[in-house]
């Protein structure tokens, strides 16, 4: 059984890039969160979406969206990259149907901006 | 606003040793408080959850107890082995209706052989 999974796994951008990052839920799950994980500190969520929709959002601006594909794989979009973007993100996914509190993490992607 | 506070940031302990992490919410609709473990390079783990109609849950040498008056609650390993250390994350999350998951700062665990 397949965990949850992302790509890729390292990233390198320059200020004002666009970054598209990628990640596949855990089998028989249907909702993907992702949060951000600065370097030393606890995840940050972003957003979460469930039945292609976004479900609620974090502190975080425009420049980051979203997407969820009807495979209930989703995307992270962050546009006009700023050096403060530079983190690990992590994808996680649970089940609306079942206990959907209960999230499983991905292994991240690390996003480097220059 | 909506808060998680871990202590301590930094736990050293000596292998076979018992190691707790304690944490405080802000929340009073949380109703579920889940532990993570990230290894360097890796995503959190799922270690051990707990809902709030429960006080304490058990899992071999992994336990997590719960104060709801209080709102804090904590996680105890004992008999600590090597391969325990890392870095450990509480969480709460909030009201049925919200999806995210609030997390504290880390505890880096070092078990020393």
């Amino acid at each position: 059984d397949a965990g949850v999974t992302q790509s890729p796994t390292h990233l390198i951008k320059t200020r004002g890039q666009q970054v598209t990052l990628r990640c596949s839920p855990k089998s028989g799950h249907d909702t993907v969160s992702w949060y951000q994980q600065a370097l030393g500190q606890g995840p940050q969520f972003i957003f979460q979406y469930y039945e292609e929709e976004e479900r609620q959002r974090g502190n975080f601006p425009d420049r980051f969206s979203g997407h969820q594909f009807p495979n209930y794989s989703s995307e992270l979009n962050v546009n006009a990259l700023l050096l403060g973007d530079s983190a690990l993100y992590l994808c996680a996914s649970s089940s609306l149907g079942g206990a959907r509190e209960t999230q499983y993490f991905g292994p991240g992607t690390r996003l480097l901006v220059l | 606003g909506e808060n998680v506070e871990q202590h301590p940031s930094t736990l050293s302990v000596q292998e076979g040793d018992s190691a707790v992490i304690k944490c405080t919410y802000s929340d009073s609709a949380s109703n579920y408080f889940p532990w993570y473990k990230q290894e360097l390079g890796k995503g959190p783990q799922l270690i051990i959850d707990i809902r709030s109609n429960v006080g304490e849950k058990k899992d071999q040498r992994i336990a997590v107890t719960l104060n709801k008056t209080a709102k804090h609650f904590s996680l105890h390993i004992t008999e600590t082995q090597p391969e325990d250390s890392a870095v450990y994350f509480c969480a709460a999350h909030g009201s049925s209706n919200t999806g995210k998951l609030i997390f504290g700062q880390g505890t880096t665990l070092q078990v020393k052989p």
